[in-house]
């Protein structure tokens, strides 16, 4: 079966210092996966996806099929991040499902 | 429009009652989707639409009721409910279902049900 694990549901940073938000999956299929981020007062909203390899805000994110992990990485947070974010599979077999991981909430203090 | 739409922000109902969620976009998507949000918790698919057709029912009880007039429409149709499905349900759009890679859904602001 699909998982998807985020095993912090807070991170605090001071602003300026670097940030990883972890995930790791469980699929037996091939994997797609997206970063989602929701801002206080804003919709749900895709940050990337590893397929673009694209950095968004800052962000990047790396798919390590070995370890079974797409972990969000920001060199330098910034106040404006502060956010919730989840990581999410795509079971692209089976209609465009999304399974989302339980989400991390990212404080970032100045 | 590149945005999707959903009213009522805020719905307040007895568990007698009869109400329906509604949602709109108007960006030519084809997929359609209803995601129902606990407090604190992550989004959990309920049903998914494609070409206007259900494609995909999560175990949804039928208190639950979905329905896609067209392909820029997708209502939630709600009777007797229960306290328990107290939650904010979201709605969500993309170009399609099938293929790869999978196309982004586009969420939108949700609805905040209360059911008392």
């Amino acid at each position: 079966a699909q998982r998807v694990t985020q095993p912090e549901k807070l991170l605090s940073v001071f602003k300026g210092a670097p940030v990883e938000l972890k995930c790791n999956y469980s699929y037996s299929g091939s994997p797609e996966l997206f970063w989602y981020v929701q801002y206080s007062r804003q919709r749900l909203q895709l940050l990337l996806r590893h397929i673009s390899r694209e950095s968004i805000k800052g962000f990047t994110a790396d798919l390590n099929k070995g370890e079974t992990s797409f972990h969000l990485k920001k060199p330098f947070a910034q106040e404006e991040d502060s956010a919730m974010y989840y990581c999410a599979l795509a079971h692209n077999n089976a209609g465009n499902m999304l399974t989302f991981g339980g989400g991390t909430r990212l404080m970032v203090k100045p | 429009d590149t945005e999707v739409t959903q009213t009522p922000k805020h719905l307040v109902m007895g568990m007698t009652n009869k109400k329906s969620l509604k949602c709109e976009q108007h960006m030519g998507h084809r997929a359609m989707y209803w995601y129902k949000q606990k407090a604190k918790k992550p989004p959990e698919l309920m049903f998914v639409y494609s070409y206007e057709k259900l494609s995909i029912n999560e175990s949804v009880p039928s208190r639950f009721s979905p329905e896609c007039p067209n392909s820029s429409l997708l209502n939630l149709h709600l009777h007797a409910l229960q306290p328990e499905d107290s939650a904010l349900y979201l709605c969500a759009s993309s170009q399609e279902v099938t293929g790869l890679p999978t196309d982004t859904q586009y969420f939108g602001p949700g609805t905040r049900l209360t059911v008392l």
